[in-house]
């Protein structure tokens, strides 16, 4: 088991409907990420928050919106996705330290109707 | 931009010898360098950090070397077994700027 949890492990939805993803840490990291992956490639960094500021935004569209409530927890609010948004979003915590590993969730599985 | 390169998409070794994959970087001086395994349908799991001052860093059955003149890294899995088969992913940054990652290498361990 990992210790960052994500869900729901799997999704399917319409082009026009509005869901959210949810990753949660308990290991008081204070940095979160959201990663995109597609089959066969390497994960994508998306988006950073850092003490529950957005601080990176690597020019995701604004379809995918991502909230931080708390240091424990990172969302990621969906709507009007595309089909070539179908992937695997990872969820990933840190120290804000340099010379720390990234720890992954396990991921959400998106398919885009 | 910076480019972090892992020339072997596929790799198959005979169960008991070495493993090594390669990973080069360009456009950048990278303070340390990480390597993840992930399995299918999981999320990367951290196994190795090395700093630009280590020359060498082991943990079990692996082993990471980081050479900056020549903007590479090696990663060696010795005594290979078939559950060490998986994707190994290097990847520079970390921190509070995310991770960049290498196409990765689908090591396959033959029994």
């Amino acid at each position: 088991d990992t210790e960052v949890t994500q869900t729901p492990k799997h999704l399917v939805m319409g082009m026009t409907n509005k869901k959210s993803l949810k990753c949660e840490q308990h290991m008081g990291h204070r940095a979160m990420y959201w990663y995109k992956q597609k089959a066969k490639k390497p994960p994508e960094l998306m988006f950073v928050y850092s003490y529950e500021k957005l601080s990176i935004n690597e020019s995701v569209p604004s379809r995918f919106s991502p909230e931080c409530p708390n240091s424990s927890l990172l969302n990621l609010h969906l709507h009007a996705l595309q089909p070539e948004d179908s992937a695997l979003y990872l969820c990933a915590s840190s120290t804000e330290d340099s010379y720390q590993p990234q720890h992954f969730g396990d991921g959400t599985r998106l398919s885009i109707l | 931009s910076q480019k972090i390169e892992q020339n072997s998409e596929a790799l198959n070794i005979q169960e008991g010898k070495t493993a090594t994959l390669t990973c080069n970087y360009t456009n950048y001086s990278p303070a340390y360098l990480q390597w993840y395994r992930q399995d299918p349908g999981r999320g990367p799991v951290f196994l190795l950090l090395i700093r630009e001052n280590e020359k060498e860093k082991r943990k079990e059955r692996l082993k990471v070397t980081f050479d900056t003149t020549l903007k590479q890294s090696l990663f060696h899995i010795t005594a290979s077994q078939p559950a060490d088969s998986a994707t190994y992913l290097c990847a520079l940054g970390g921190g509070a700027d995310g991770l960049t990652f290498g196409k990765g290498t689908h090591l396959i361990i033959q029994p």
